[in-house]
């Protein structure tokens, strides 16, 4: 079941280039988050969405920016990137229907960036 | 600021062993627990969730979790662990007013069969 996919699912890339990560998602989710994952830091948040013209920072916005495109699509950007960037990205998603703060959130499969 | 701690970074138990896997949080208002799994080469996934009723709660694949208010703790525990156990398990929590999810660093487990 790929309710939640993420492109590209790999990328290598230099110091300085932009880089792009999609999300798209068919659970017809209004809420969608980026986070991204280091080992021994867990997942941090860095832009949550709850509609298409919501957008809110999280704890590590600096270096990243978002758009989203429609309800079901939501792109984290990262202008100009570092080697300090490089890391395991998840997009993910949530109804919003159980009150918000009870809300399951659905994973998609992560993409794996390398800044060199 | 809120925070989400998880002390044991990495267990390795032996197939039958039972497991306990602790879960701290730092805030004093109303919260939501969550425990996430993440096997190898997977999403993310949830294991379980609590949100309000009966703190000792019950997920998938024989999991459970207490939630103990006055500890600010949300442990979970499996009495038997299999091999397919070894996965990485993330607490997580959200909390009123934010509507953020704040993770745990996540807590390694592997099974030995």
């Amino acid at each position: 079941d790929a309710d939640v996919t993420q492109t590209p699912r790999n990328r290598i890339t230099k110091t300085g280039k932009r880089i792009m990560l999609e999300c798209s998602q068919t659970k017809g989710h209004d809420r969608m988050y980026w986070y991204r994952q280091d080992p021994g830091l867990g997942l941090r948040l860095i832009y949550y969405s709850f509609d298409v013209k919501d957008i809110n920072k999280g704890e590590i916005s600096d270096g990243y920016s978002v758009s989203r495109q429609a309800q079901a699509k939501f792109s984290l950007s990262l202008e100009s990137a570092i080697p300090n960037q490089t890391a395991l990205y998840f997009c993910a998603t949530s109804s919003g229907l159980a009150g918000g703060l009870a809300d399951t959130q659905y994973f998609g499969p992560g993409t794996r960036l390398t800044v060199l | 600021a809120q925070s989400v701690s998880q002390h044991n970074h990495h267990v390795i138990l032996s197939e039958a062993a039972s497991l306990e896997l602790g879960c701290n949080y730092s805030y004093g208002g109303t919260v939501n627990l969550f425990w996430y799994v993440q096997y190898p080469g997977q999403h993310l996934q949830l294991l379980l969730k609590y949100f309000s009723g009966d703190p000792l709660v019950k997920g998938i694949k024989g999991f459970e979790a207490e939630f103990i208010k006055s500890k600010f703790s949300f442990n979970l525990r499996k009495p038997s662990v299999q091999w397919s156990d070894t996965a990485e398990y993330f607490c997580a929590v959200s909390t009123s007013g934010t509507y953020k999810y704040i993770f745990g660093t996540g807590t390694r487990l592997k099974v030995l069969a």
